[in-house]
């Protein structure tokens, strides 16, 4: 009964390979977003969707692309990884855009690029 | 832009002595603050959240304090157990429900 899932957990791929992080909510929420985690731990977001609509894309490199097929899913496809991609990638949720939700997050997928 | 800054980057006490972590932030503009729990391996689990417009939340041990015009959130733990060791972030929120992350402070609570 997770909330929110994240896979895969471990992701390990060469450079130039394209490959998809998939994330679901079970929470009934209308707002999903992505977040990367560098390897000093500082957590940025890169995109929010509501109701399937991007509501939020913070100069992320256009080889990052996500997709909403419904509100419970937001996938995020990236093209030609590159060695900077390596981090870890956050899912979260929240009720809706309004400011007093909570986010709540996945366990995060561990991206290495080799 | 809003910055966020968690002091210290790493704490380590012995088993119930109270913690205190800090969280300072450039833009008072905001909406509310959160406290967030991150183990090893694991996503992030929300502690706490103080709207704006509230000084302070308590949940048990935890006890956090926001003074939005200086810039400052403290998160407190009482008598302090070995599992409470994680990392702890604060992330404070603007318009749009965009969420800003200090850099976290890594606990550990010797037994």
């Amino acid at each position: 009964d997770t909330a929110v899932s994240q896979t895969p957990k471990y992701l390990v791929t060469q450079m130039g390979n394209d490959k998809s992080i998939k994330c679901e909510q079970n929470l009934g929420h209308d707002t999903m977003y992505w977040y990367k985690q560098d390897s000093k731990k500082f957590l940025k977001i890169m995109f929010s969707y509501n109701n399937k609509e991007l509501i939020i894309n913070e100069t992320v490199p256009n080889r990052f692309s996500p997709k909403s097929p419904d509100k419970a899913h937001l996938n995020l496809h990236i093209n030609s990884l590159e060695l900077g991609d390596s981090a870890v990638y956050f899912c979260a949720s929240s009720q809706d855009t309004t400011e007093n939700q909570p986010q709540h997050f996945g366990d995060g997928t561990r991206l290495s690029i080799l | 832009k809003q910055e966020v800054t968690q002091i210290p980057a790493a704490l380590s006490v012995p088993e119930g002595e109270n913690l205190v972590l800090n969280c300072s932030f450039t833009d008072s503009a905001i909406y509310n603050l959160q406290w967030f729990r991150q183990d090893p391996g694991k996503g992030l689990t929300s502690l706490l959240l103080i709207q704006s417009s509230q000084r302070e939340q308590t949940s048990g041990r935890l006890n956090a304090s926001l003074d939005k015009s200086s810039g400052r959130s403290t998160l407190y733990i009482a008598a302090s157990q070995p599992g409470d060791s994680a990392t702890y972030l604060c992330a404070v929120r603007a318009a749009g429900n965009k969420l800003t992350f200090g850099g976290g402070t890594r606990v550990l609570v010797k037994p």
